[in-house]
């Protein structure tokens, strides 16, 4: 059982070329969320999407773009990379609306993104 | 809007026992939840409390008071696989996402 699977791993870019990071949940999940962690830092939430067709931004989505492409898959688009996206990018799923369920997200390993 | 705080860095040793303290301010929400995360890692859930009072998950409990604005996370039999970092996280009402804590680094010693 794969659980949450995220492309690419790493990835270099330059600045102001875009990319996509993909995200995707095989436990038939509601809801998906992106994170993004610096060094020493808490996860900070760029978008998420309570369910398929809806999605809402949180508290750092400047520069960021999602797609819900269907209750599997959830993708981050950077349109013109910036030094300050250099971070690590987390997608996780939870099963229902956060407001009902218990609290648990299951997280992807993580991607590691480098803007030069 | 929200603010959760927790102690930056912990260090304790193998077999003792350690609390992690997390307060927040906000003005309300459905629980709070900890999670552990790894060097290199992805955060892995530990427990949820949506009532006050004690959960207890084998050697990890968690603690809530909603009259206080507080909860801890209390692990015991310490080892070394322990040494990691822990994040608060509250679900508020009328968002529908996780907001996490900075996180404290624990460090196990032998």
């Amino acid at each position: 059982n794969a659980g949450v699977t995220q492309t690419p791993k790493f990835q270099v870019l330059k600045t102001g070329q875009s990319m996509t990071l993909q995200c995707a949940q095989d436990m038939n999940h509601n809801s998906m969320y992106w994170y993004r962690q610096d060094p020493g830092m808490g996860l900070r939430l760029i978008y998420y999407s309570a369910s398929e067709g809806t999605t809402d931004k949180g508290e750092v989505p400047n520069g960021y773009n999602v797609s819900r492409l269907n209750k599997r898959e959830f993708s981050l688009r950077l349109e013109s990379a910036a030094p300050s996206q250099t971070s690590v990018y987390f997608c996780a799923s939870s099963g229902g609306s956060m407001g009902g369920n218990t609290g648990e997200l299951f997280f992807g390993e993580g991607s590691r993104l480098t803007v030069l | 809007g929200q603010s959760l705080e927790q102690p930056s860095e912990v260090t304790a040793v193998e077999g003792a026992i350690v609390q992690i303290n997390c307060t927040y301010q906000t003005s309300g929400f459905y629980g709070l939840s900890w999670y552990q995360q790894h060097d290199g890692g992805a955060p892995t859930f530990l427990s949820y409390n949506a009532l006050d009072g004690l959960e207890e998950t084998g050697r990890f409990s968690s603690f809530l008071s909603r009259s206080d604005s507080y909860g801890y996370l209390l692990l015991q039999e310490l080892q070394m696989k322990d040494s990691a970092s822990y994040f608060c996280a509250v679900i508020e009402t009328g968002r529908r996402a996780l907001t996490f804590g900075s996180g404290t680094r624990l460090q196990v010693q032998p």
